[in-house]
């Protein structure tokens, strides 16, 4: 069965960087993009951008550009979400989710979700 | 960017009356290869992820039910859930998957009268 396992809960200091781990399981990873989503307490969806697992193309938000990076290995099926000089605001439920772009079918599975608390 | 304008941003219902639920996007988000529109509909529950209930404005996802129902057209669309369930309760978010950046409506909480 399909699955996106994502790693544990952080916490981190005002400044500091965060990695996020996304396991992909019981599909072909390179056949589906993946996506970056956040929800701060309270709050609706944000998207953070998207990787393109068989090149590794990305695209980012205007607003995280420069402070998030998105990678992935292929050779673990695991995506990575990175985001630095983190904010009390960065503090946020985030999640991985698939993407089928060639049928137009869009984030059908998602991560567990990873919260990232960033506090002094 | 688009933006995905959701109305209202809460809503009463009595069990087993209808819930309609419109998204606005500011600009097109038809795919002219396919004449579909790129427009998706998601139900969270607290302390759950998104789960996908329309895509291409009006295809059903396996396994929901089909009291969830998608329709639109142009940059108006409608998530209509028909006879509502307890289980319903939930916040429904629309998604414009077209370009990127990717957005979402601001969400609309639905509740039980």
């Amino acid at each position: 069965q399909v699955q996106l396992e994502q790693s544990g809960t952080e916490v981190k200091r005002p400044g500091a960087s965060v990695r996020v781990s996304c396991k992909a399981s019981g599909y072909t990873f390179t056949d589906y993009y993946l996506h970056w989503v956040r929800q701060a307490p309270g709050q609706g969806l944000e998207w953070l951008g998207r990787i393109r697992p068989d090149t590794g193309d990305t695209r980012y938000a205007r607003e995280f550009q420069g402070r998030v990076t998105m990678t992935r290995d292929t050779s673990i099926t695991t995506a990575y979400m990175e985001l630095s000089s983190l904010r009390s605001d960065d503090t946020a439920m985030y999640y991985c989710a698939r993407h089928q772009v060639p049928i137009g079918l869009p984030f059908d599975y998602w991560g567990q979700g990873t919260l990232v608390s960033v506090s002094s | 960017d688009i933006v995905m304008t959701q109305s209202p941003d809460s809503l009463t219902v009595s069990l087993g009356e209808r819930a309609t639920i419109n998204c606005k996007s500011s600009q097109n988000v038809l795919y002219k290869s396919n004449n579909r529109y790129y427009v998706a509909w998601y139900q969270q529950k607290p302390g759950q992820p998104p789960k996908l209930l329309i895509y291409l404005a009006s295809t059903r996802e396996s396994g929901v039910s089909d009291r969830f129902s998608g329709s639109g057209s142009g940059t108006d669309f409608t998530l209509t859930i028909s006879g509502l369930q307890a289980e319903d309760v939930a916040v429904y978010y629309c998604h414009q998957y077209y370009t990127t950046p990717h957005t979402f409506g601001q969400g609309t909480k639905v509740e039980i009268k």
